[in-house]
């Protein structure tokens, strides 16, 4: 049973526009949301992260946002640069350790 | 050289074949880790080390035998492999494991890309 869940397989922007790329959990153990980004033939990168007791984190063109009594997350891209086309992985942290539980990604596409 | 580095890249071997796939880390980290990843799956953790000590086994079958002999190389064995176990295996690596609130983001090599005929 997966505890992470990204429901959609892809998602395609325009350019300028925003992107936003959804997870659903449904642990409440886990402390810590991270999204990570990966290229092609590439390993995955750190991208952001919130803390279990945040409702936002942002950095630059990315935010994140949590709502836990949903136990959802999203990451909102904007502007959407065709460089973001990558896939997106959603994590958690189980709570007191370093160990992630992924999502199955989502495949971003940017379209200039 | 900086990062999380992978060898081989790709590796295609039989099922009787042995291989052994190798991660090492210069961002002078204390755990390192092994991750499967198959197609439109998530990633699934297999084993975690901490300061060269296995904390984590998912599971795992006995046909893949990991080694941590020092905290900047991880390696995984590979012997009499299935069909499949075809996969992209990732290395990751962290400051540290299970010590602390403070979150530590996993730095990630490139994988290798393993096919089994």
């Amino acid at each position: 049973d997966q505890q992470v869940k990204q429901n959609s397989p892809s998602l395609s922007v325009q350019e300028g526009r925003i992107s936003i790329l959804n997870c659903d959990y449904t642990n409440s153990m886990f402390d810590y949301f991270l999204w990570y980004k990966k290229y092609p033939a590439e390993g995955p990168t750190f991208l952001i992260s919130i803390s279990s007791i945040k409702d936002k984190n942002e950095d630059g063109r990315f935010t994140v946002f949590l709502n836990k009594s949903a136990k959802h997350l999203s990451l909102h891209i904007v502007p959407s640069q065709p460089g973001d086309s990558a896939v997106y992985f959603c994590a958690a942290r189980v709570l007191y350790g370093n160990k992630l539980v992924f999502g199955a990604g989502t495949i971003l596409r940017v379209k200039s | 050289e900086t990062g999380v580095t992978q060898t081989p890249r790709h590796l295609v071997m039989g099922m009787t074949n042995k291989k052994s796939l190798k991660c090492e880390q210069h961002l002078g980290h204390n755990a390192m880790y092994w991750y499967k990843q198959s197609a439109k799956k998530p990633l699934e953790l297999m084993f975690v080390y901490s300061l060269e000590e296995r904390v984590e086994n998912n599971s795992v079958p006995s046909r893949f035998s990991p080694e941590c002999p020092n905290s900047s190389h991880l390696f995984l064995h590979l012997h009499t492999l299935q069909p499949e176990d075809s996969a992209l295996y990732l290395c990751a690596s962290s400051q540290d494991y299970g010590t602390g609130n403070l979150l530590q983001p996993q730095h990630f090599g490139d994988g290798t890309r393993l096919s089994i005929l």
